[in-house]
């Protein structure tokens, strides 16, 4: 069964950092784009940032570009996300998702992890 | 970014209704629009990809259509499974998601 289970969430201050972890199981994690996704309380779904398979080419909301970096060790089977300068706006539960295609997210993301909870409070 | 539509936001239904959603994007994305169904408290799963490709494992009631900029979702003989929020995608662009249909018990 393909798997993704995140963590490192928590409550930070304004201003701070914050970096979340995505680990894959049951697939070859080092042939698929690695996404996270997000949603605040009570809001929709936002995209946030995407990993291509080698880690050579990455993209990102408007909201968090500059802010925020993906990465990934395939040797670990783990996407991550690191998160400077946080804001109160940046509350939400981060969900890690694979993209459905090698190629890409064209096809859509198959597979969901059950999401991590960020809190920006002081 | 390409914007994305959903109507209505939220609608009422019972076991064994017909329901549909629509799905508009701000400028063409061919047919690269993708369905999430979400529960409560739970992480999104794929329905559909491509406007119309059932992903591996959803029941045939769910169908999706559409091209361009207009798409529906269409959810047949609604199951008690069924009544929660489905959001629309596209992935011709970097991805944006949809505001969510919340489908509920009339």
């Amino acid at each position: 069964e393909m798997q993704l289970l995140e963590s490192g969430g928590g409550l930070v201050q304004p201003g701070g950092s914050l970096r979340l972890s995505c680990v894959g199981s049951g697939f070859t994690f080092k042939n698929f784009p690695l996404n996270w996704v997000r949603q605040a309380p009570g809001k929709g779904l936002e995209w946030v940032a995407v990993i291509n398979d080698n880690g050579g080419t990455t993209d990102y909301a408007d909201s968090v570009k500059g802010r925020f970096t993906i990465s990934r060790e395939n040797s670990w089977n783990t996407v991550f996300l690191q998160m400077y300068s946080l804001r109160a706006e940046d509350t939400a539960v981060y969900y890690c998702a694979k993209g459905n295609w090698a190629s890409g997210n064209q096809y859509g993301m198959d597979v969901w992890g059950q999401g991590t909870t960020v809190t920006v409070s002081s | 970014d390409i914007q994305m539509t959903q109507s209505p936001s939220s609608l009422s239904a019972s076991v064994g209704d017909t329901v549909t959603i629509t799905c508009r994007a701000s400028q063409s994305i061919s047919s690269y629009l993708n369905w999430y169904q979400q529960r409560p408290g739970k992480a999104p799963r794929f329905l559909i990809h491509t406007a119309s490709s059932m992903h591996t494992g959803v029941p045939s009631r769910f169908r999706g259509s559409g091209y361009g900029t207009e798409f529906t979702l269409t959810i047949s003989s609604l199951q008690p499974e069924d009544f929660a929020t489905y959001f629309c995608q596209q992935t011709r662009f970097s991805p944006t998601f949809g505001g969510g249909t919340k489908v509920d018990f009339k």
